[in-house]
C-alpha cells in the first residue's frame, strides 16, 4: 500500500526567509503524481505544486519549488521569501497514474514569524 | 468558472441520526471524490464517482455511502452517526483527460453530539 510521511508536524520561519518542508512516500508504482496542497485556516484546500514522476526536472511555481528524488522517494517543498499569507497547513500527497484517489500525509503546520 | 461548492457548510447532528452532504463539481467535471479530515486520522479517501458510478472506495464502513447524479452533482450519506464521524468532509472534482488534478470544495464541518 502507498503511504506518505511528513515527519515535521510544525515548523516556523521568519518572514522573507526560506523554509523546506520534508516528505517521503512509499510506492511500488513507477508512474504517479506528487502534490503539495496548502490548507489555510479557511480550510480551502489549494494545490501549490505538482510533480509528474516521469519528469526528472523539479517543478517550480513562483516562490515554491520541489526537490524530487525518485530513487529516495523523497519530495520536499521549498518556499522562498516566505510571506505571512503562506501560514497554513501543508499536505504532501500522492496519486497513482490513472487513479483519482489521493493519499495524503499528516501535514506540516507552517508558522510565519513577522 | 464557479468552483466546487458544498452544502451545508456546517452541520450538527446527534448520535444515531443520519446525514446527507452535497457537492456540486466545477462545470464540466465528471469525477467527484470525497475525503474525511479528522485531527487524528488526517485526510482519508472515502470514495470516488465518475458518470454516476462508484469507481473507487476507501476503507470505511458501509454506513458511509454516496451517489452521483446525471449532472455530476454528488451526495454523501452517513447513517447511524457515531461521535467519531465528527469531521470535515471535503469533496473534490476533476476533469477526465488531464492529470486528474483535483479541485477541492470548502468542506462541510459535521459535528456529532
Amino acid at each position: 500500500a502507498q503511504t506518505v510521511t511528513q515527519s515535521q508536524p510544525e515548523m516556523s520561519v521568519q518572514e522573507a526567509e526560506t523554509v523546506t518542508l520534508s516528505c517521503t512516500y512509499d510506492t511500488s508504482e513507477s508512474d504517479y503524481y506528487l502534490f503539495w496542497y496548502k490548507q489555510p485556516p479557511s480550510r480551502q484546500m489549494i494545490l501549490v505544486i505538482r510533480q509528474e514522476a516521469y519528469k526528472q526536472q523539479n517543478a517550480t511555481e513562483n516562490r515554491f519549488s520541489v526537490n524530487f528524488q525518485k530513487a529516495a522517494k523523497s519530495f520536499s517543498l521549498k518556499i522562498s521569501d516566505s510571506q505571512l499569507g503562506d501560514a497554513a497547513m501543508y499536505f504532501c500527497a500522492y496519486m497513482a497514474l490513472g487513479d483519482d484517489k489521493i493519499i495524503f500525509g499528516k501535514g506540516t503546520r507552517l508558522h510565519i514569524l513577522p | 468558472k464557479a468552483g466546487v461548492t458544498q452544502t451545508p457548510r456546517y452541520l450538527i447532528k446527534t448520535r444515531g441520526q443520519q446525514v446527507t452532504l452535497s457537492c456540486s463539481p466545477i462545470s464540466g467535471h465528471r469525477s467527484v471524490s470525497w475525503y474525511q479530515q479528522t485531527p487524528g486520522q488526517g485526510l482519508q479517501f472515502l470514495f470516488e464517482y465518475f458518470s454516476e458510478t462508484q469507481r473507487n472506495k476507501g476503507n470505511f464502513p458501509g454506513r458511509f455511502s454516496g451517489r452521483q447524479f446525471s449532472n455530476s452533482r454528488s451526495e454523501m450519506n452517513v447513517s447511524t452517526l457515531e461521535l467519531g464521524d465528527s469531521a470535515l468532509y471535503l469533496c473534490a472534482s476533476s476533469q477526465p483527460g488531464l492529470i486528474n488534478e483535483q479541485f477541492f470544495g470548502p468542506g462541510t464541518r459535521l459535528t456529532v453530539l
